[in-house]
């Protein structure tokens, strides 16, 4: 069975910082999915970045990057120029993608973003 | 417009009671979830339906049972309800992977705040 495990429960960045978040995951598969959701405390999860395995390319979006490293297993989410709005939860999720899989979701168990003015 | 919305938004019910917690979405997905998110904001699959098919279906206490009259419909319908079901119940939805078709990303609606007292 596939497991998500984010280290980090808290996190704290200063203003205009770089912080880096570290997810894990351990599966047998070779193609899947990988995603950085965001919860702020209006509690809406929002899609951050997302990553195909079959990719060797790291996805950015904007400020937001992701550290992918098939082999090690690892996706790490950098925030880059932190602004006061990214202070949230962050939930890092698998996903298989074959086909006759069963679409389900697999979440870390978050890690909490604070960043400092 | 909202993608994905749920009714309602917060809920509080005393112990015993039946409730129902319905979820649509406008995004032509046909893949539809439920989450619980608890105290810890550990967040775990409940359910999933494909085509008002059910696919997925965890270890959630029978008192539980998702009816989806439609693909843009996914209702959760709680029996007998108990301390322990207070959490934050989470509706989303994503577009099936067919073929080269490989995005499949999960929008989530807002939550609904389940208080049992």
């Amino acid at each position: 069975a596939q497991t998500v495990t984010q280290s980090q429960p808290e996190m704290s960045v200063q203003e205009a910082e770089t912080v880096t978040l570290s997810c894990t995951y351990d599966t047998s598969e070779s193609d899947y999915y990988l995603f950085w959701y965001k919860q702020p405390p209006s509690r809406q999860m929002i899609l951050v970045i997302r990553q195909e395995a079959y990719k060797q390319q790291n996805a950015t979006e904007n400020r937001f990057s992701v550290n992918f490293q098939k082999a090690a297993k690892s996706f790490s989410l950098k925030i880059s120029d932190s602004q006061l709005g990214d202070a949230a939860m962050y939930f890092c999720a698998y996903r298989s993608a074959s086909t006759s899989g069963t679409y389900k979701y697999i979440f870390g168990t978050g890690t909490r973003l604070k960043v400092l003015a | 417009d909202t993608a994905v919305s749920q009714t309602p938004k917060y809920l509080v019910t005393q112990m015993g009671n039946d409730k129902s917690i319905k979820c649509e979405q406008n995004l032509g997905h046909d893949t539809m979830y439920w989450y619980k998110q608890d105290s810890k904001k550990f967040l775990k699959i409940m359910f999933s339906y494909n085509n008002k098919e059910l696919i997925i279906n965890e270890t959630v206490p029978n008192r539980f049972s998702p009816k989806s009259p439609d693909k843009a419909h996914l209702n959760l319908h709680i029996n007998s309800l108990e301390l322990g079901d207070s959490a934050v119940y989470f509706c989303a939805s994503s577009r099936t992977m067919r073929g080269l078709v490989r995005t499949d990303t999960q929008y989530f609606g807002p939550g609904t705040r389940l208080t049992v007292l």
